[in-house]
């Protein structure tokens, strides 16, 4: 069973600062089945970057993916107000089928 | 505009029934599948149950397995949850979310507002 565990738990920054998320598998998987999304309060989950990097139309370039293998990250180069949030990763094509991180909560320093 | 709407939310009994519903419009409704995830209040994210387009193939997660029925009406773009036996651990916003790539299944780009399901006695 592929388990995502995502540090830190709270990530606590400042606008303007770059802010650096960590998912990382139990397992390998393709960097082709990891997605990463932001969640803010009473809101639905929104898709911010498919396949490990690549980012949706709408989505702003000061958010990045990468990584491979067990070890991903979620970048934002630069934190406007809006940025502040929860934000998930997901595996899609393991065992289960598809599992989610237990989250990030990115809040304002 | 995509969009996918749930409905049927409410408080049940523990060991009670409920249905919940997802009317989606925007898209191939036909082409696309369209996932159920949860959030239990202050938790994650836990997926739930998948079908394919055609229905052909229904997929659980374990924590349903048995008690869920997944189904859906092509005619009118609506996709249903049937959830018997109803846990307290089953309490949770329950999401419809689409999966924008034929095959297997894959991320989530559009998402309903979410439907509550309060378990309690």
């Amino acid at each position: 069973e592929i388990v995502l565990t995502q540090s830190p738990g709270t990530l606590s920054l400042s606008p303007g600062e770059r802010a650096t998320l960590s998912c990382r598998a139990s397992q390998s998987i393709s960097s082709t089945y990891l997605a990463w999304y932001q969640q803010k309060p009473g809101q639905a989950p929104r898709l911010l970057i498919y396949g490990a990097s690549s980012r949706p139309t709408g989505i702003p370039d000061r958010f990045s993916g990468s990584g491979s293998g067990t070890d991903f990250t979620l970048t934002i180069s630069r934190l406007e107000p809006e940025d502040f949030a929860v934000y998930y990763c997901q595996q899609y094509g393991g065992s289960p089928l598809i599992t989610f991180g237990q989250g990030t909560r990115l809040e304002i320093k | 505009q995509i969009q996918l709407v749930e409905s049927g939310g409410g408080v049940v009994q523990p060991g009670r029934s409920l249905r919940l519903s997802c009317v989606a419009s925007g898209f191939t409704f036909t082409r696309d599948a369209v996932h159920w995830v949860r959030q239990a209040p202050g938790k994650g994210l836990e997926w739930v149950a998948v079908m394919s387009p055609d229905g052909g193939i229904k997929i659980y997660a374990d924590s349903v397995k048995g008690r869920f029925t997944i189904s859906r009406d092509n005619s009118k773009n609506m996709q249903f949850l049937e959830m018997n036996s109803l846990r307290d651990d089953d309490t949770a916003v329950y999401y419809c979310a689409r999966d924008p790539i034929t095959g297997p299944p894959d991320y989530f780009d559009y998402w309903g507002q979410g439907t509550l399901v309060t378990v309690s006695s």
